[in-house]
C-alpha cells in the first residue's frame, strides 16, 4: 500500500533552536500534503496545507513564520519549527493524498508522526 | 468539509462485534467517507473508505444508508489490539481542508 514516511520520529531540542521535520511520499507523487498537530488525548488539529511549488495555506491561528512549510518536490514536504519553545512541544503528523488510481478514489495516508519535546 | 459527530468512547470485549457510528448531516454530493484508526504516538492508519451502501475489506465493513447522513464502521470480533481511537472523515479530499472530529476511543477488554 501507499506509504508516507515521516522523519524523525522523535526529537528533543533546546529552547530557541529550530527543528525540521520531513514528510515523504515513498511510492507516489503528492501535490498536496497536510500538517497536523496533536496534543495528548486530543484530536488532530490541521495546521496547514502544503502545495507543491506554491506557498502553504495556514489555518487561522497558526503562525506561518513559526511553522515554515516547504513543498519543493512532489514527494517531499518539510515543516520547520523555528525558534522552538516549550509550548511548541507536541506530536506533529503529516499526510499526503494518494491520487486516484484505476477505479479507486483519492485516499489520504499519514506519516507515523514526530514527537517534539522542547526543553 | 462536513462536520462529523461520533461517540467519545466505547467499550467492548474480545470476540465481540463493534459498531461505531458517525453522523455527518451536511455531507455533500461529492464527499466520500473514510475511517482511520490511531494508536498512541502513531499517525492515523487508513481502514476503509466508501460512498454509499456497503463496503467490506479484510479488516472492517462500512455501512452507509441511502441518505448518507451517517455511516457505521463495523469491526468483527475485536481483539485487544483493536484498542485505539477511530476517526471518520468526510470530504472530497482534494478540495477540502481535512478537519478531524473528536474520534471514538475504543477500549477492548479481555
Amino acid at each position: 500500500g501507499a506509504v508516507v514516511s515521516q522523519h524523525p520520529s522523535r526529537v528533543i531540542c533546546k529552547s530557541g533552536t529550530s527543528v525540521k521535520i520531513e514528510c515523504r511520499s515513498l511510492d507516489f507523487q503528492a501535490t498536496t500534503m497536510f500538517w497536523y498537530r496533536q496534543f495528548p488525548k486530543k484530536s488532530l488539529m490541521l495546521m496547514a496545507t502544503s502545495n507543491e511549488g506554491s506557498k502553504a495555506t495556514y489555518e487561522q491561528g497558526v503562525e506561518k513564520d513559526k511553522f515554515l512549510i516547504n513543498h519543493a518536490s512532489l514527494t517531499l514536504s518539510t515543516l520547520t519549527v523555528t525558534s522552538a519553545h516549550p509550548e511548541d512541544s507536541s506530536f506533529y503528523i503529516c499526510s499526503a493524498i494518494l491520487p486516484r488510481q484505476g477505479g479507486s478514489v483519492e485516499k489520504l495516508f499519514f506519516g507515523s508522526g514526530t514527537q517534539l519535546s522542547v526543553l | 468539509l462536513a462536520k462529523t459527530t461520533q461517540p467519545i468512547s466505547m467499550d467492548s470485549y474480545e470476540g465481540q462485534e463493534v459498531n461505531i457510528t458517525c453522523s455527518h448531516n451536511n455531507i455533500a454530493t461529492n464527499d466520500y467517507i473514510t475511517w482511520y484508526q490511531q494508536f498512541p504516538s502513531q499517525g492515523p492508519r487508513f481502514i476503509i473508505q466508501g460512498y454509499k451502501t456497503k463496503v467490506t475489506n479484510e479488516v472492517a465493513s462500512l455501512f452507509i444508508p441511502a441518505d448518507r447522513k451517517s455511516s457505521t464502521l463495523s469491526l468483527p470480533r475485536v481483539s485487544l489490539s483493536d484498542t485505539a481511537v477511530y476517526y471518520c472523515l468526510v470530504g472530497a479530499l482534494k478540495a477540502d481542508k481535512l478537519i478531524f472530529g473528536t474520534g471514538t476511543r475504543l477500549q477492548v477488554f479481555p
